[in-house]
């Protein structure tokens, strides 16, 4: 059975750099095809899609907040770690990670429940 | 700010069809696999239609997807309460190098 599971602070001040985990069982990140992708959905709006990791290390960025977002794996944890800086109240969001299995537009076939974020001073 | 289009809301009867669409471009849709998501609130999304039109183990029949040019359509027949939720396209950008979403499309069962 495939699992991920979204771990990090709940509430969190302007400028804060945002560390959020995603551990996964059931597949592993070295697997050629696997990806761990984060996606983010503010109060009210739309799904956002931030950033990916694939099997081979290459990752790839939302365009608008490249400069803030990193992200990195430990494939000995199965796990998968997303960075944010300077962390701003319209980060406000349920932060979600998500797999692909597959080429990179083929569907997140399995996601975690999320953790909500909220950004207040 | 979504590159993929979709109407705000559809509505129909229990049983009835609705269809929503997803507009984009060649460098999203045109040239990408599309999947769609069934998103119930409080709950993570769920994949209903990947690779344009191939569902999940388990997803109903109901559900459908197809692609042409740069659109996309889902299609949900014999709607039910419990298909009352918000859905979302999603595609990769060739241009963009990411992932894309669509604004999101709320189906009320009348």
């Amino acid at each position: 059975q495939v699992t991920l599971r979204e771990s990090g602070p709940a509430l969190m001040k302007p400028t804060q750099t945002l560390t959020l985990t995603c551990s996964f069982s059931g597949f592993s990140l070295t697997s050629t095809g696997m990806c761990v992708n984060w996606i983010r959905q503010p109060p009210g709006k739309a799904l956002e899609w931030l950033a990916v990791i694939d099997w081979d290390d290459n990752e790839f960025y939302s365009p608008s907040l490249r400069t803030r977002l990193t992200i990195s794996k430990d494939t000995s944890k199965n796990q998968v770690v997303l960075t944010m800086t300077n962390m701003d109240p319209l980060d406000t969001a349920t932060y979600y990670c998500a797999r692909i299995r597959g080429q990179l537009d083929d569907g997140f076939d399995v996601w975690g429940q999320g953790t909500m974020v909220t950004v207040s001073s | 700010q979504s590159v993929l289009t979709q109407p705000p809301s559809v509505s129909a009867a229990p049983g009835q069809k609705v269809t929503i669409s997803c507009s984009g471009s060649s460098s999203n849709i045109g040239n990408n696999h599309v999947s769609w998501y069934q998103h119930l609130p409080g709950t993570a999304p769920k994949l209903l239609i990947s690779e344009n039109n191939k569902r999940p183990s388990g997803i109903p029949d109901r559900f459908s997807g197809s692609k042409s040019g740069t659109s996309a359509t889902l299609g949900i027949t014999g709607l039910q309460t419990g298909d009352e939720a918000d859905y979302y396209c999603g595609t990769w950008d060739n241009s963009l190098n990411a992932h894309v979403f669509g604004t999101g499309t709320k189906v009320a069962v009348l």
